[in-house]
């Protein structure tokens, strides 16, 4: 079974500051790669997919992931990050073909204004 | 996207009691999930439950536990049974448009039991 794993799952940084957010998986086979936030008081949202071509990934406000096949990596980042991106942030992953999605653990980013 | 609703969307049970959470999706979905998210945890998927057959359920999880329900291809009900303190948890429905595009999340139920 594939598995995900995010580091560093407190991340408290100033407005304007760059978030980089790290995503490894183990699963040998062809993935498909999301990032799911989560605001505060909100349900999860999809962030952004990989499921083919470019891996430069452009989502939602502003946020953007690699896709690094040789390092099995996915990670998720902002150059500039605002006070409204205070959120979790969860990497997940299932393996192409199937919707069974694991997910890692989170990362609980706090921006202070 | 969809829009998904769970009900209830909280509640406070009694140990060795069983709770119904419905999922409703607004529009007619191929697949449908229920998932799990412990305090503090990530999440864990429970099942894939399938319209007319009995649900795929993961590792870890058994029928007789979270008896899983999908008449149709918009709703679907996950039960809890004979709960614990260790069920505490939130639940959550998801659907997707079939295998190839991405799951859509609903709000979640918080389950807590004494």
């Amino acid at each position: 079974a594939q598995s995900v794993s995010q580091h560093n799952h407190h991340v408290i940084l100033s407005e304007a500051a760059s978030l980089e957010l790290g995503c490894n998986y183990s699963y040998g086979g062809t993935v498909n790669l999301f990032w799911y936030v989560q605001y505060p008081g909100q349900h999860l949202q999809l962030l952004l997919k990989y499921f083919s071509g470019d891996p430069l990934v452009k989502g939602i406000k502003g946020f953007e992931a690699e896709f690094i096949k040789s390092k099995f990596s996915f990670n998720l980042r902002k150059p500039s990050v605002q006070w409204s991106d205070t959120a979790e942030y969860f990497c997940a992953v299932t393996p192409y073909g199937n919707n069974r999605l694991a997910f890692g653990k989170g990362n609980q980013v706090v921006v202070i204004p | 996207s969809a829009v998904i609703s769970q009900k209830p969307s909280r509640d406070i049970c009694q140990r060795g009691t069983s709770l119904t959470i419905q999922c409703q999706v607004d529009s007619q979905v191929t697949m449908m999930f229920w998932y799990r998210q412990q305090p503090g945890q990530s999440l864990t998927l429970i099942a894939t439950a399938n319209q007319g057959s009995e649900a795929t359920y993961e590792s870890g999880f058994v029928i007789d536990k979270f008896p899983i329900s999908r008449p149709n291809l918009t709703f679907s009900t996950l039960t809890v049974s004979n709960m614990s303190p260790e069920d505490s948890s939130i639940y959550l429905c998801s659907v997707a448009r079939d295998r190839e595009n991405e799951q859509f999340f609903g709000p979640g139920t918080r389950l807590t039991v004494l």
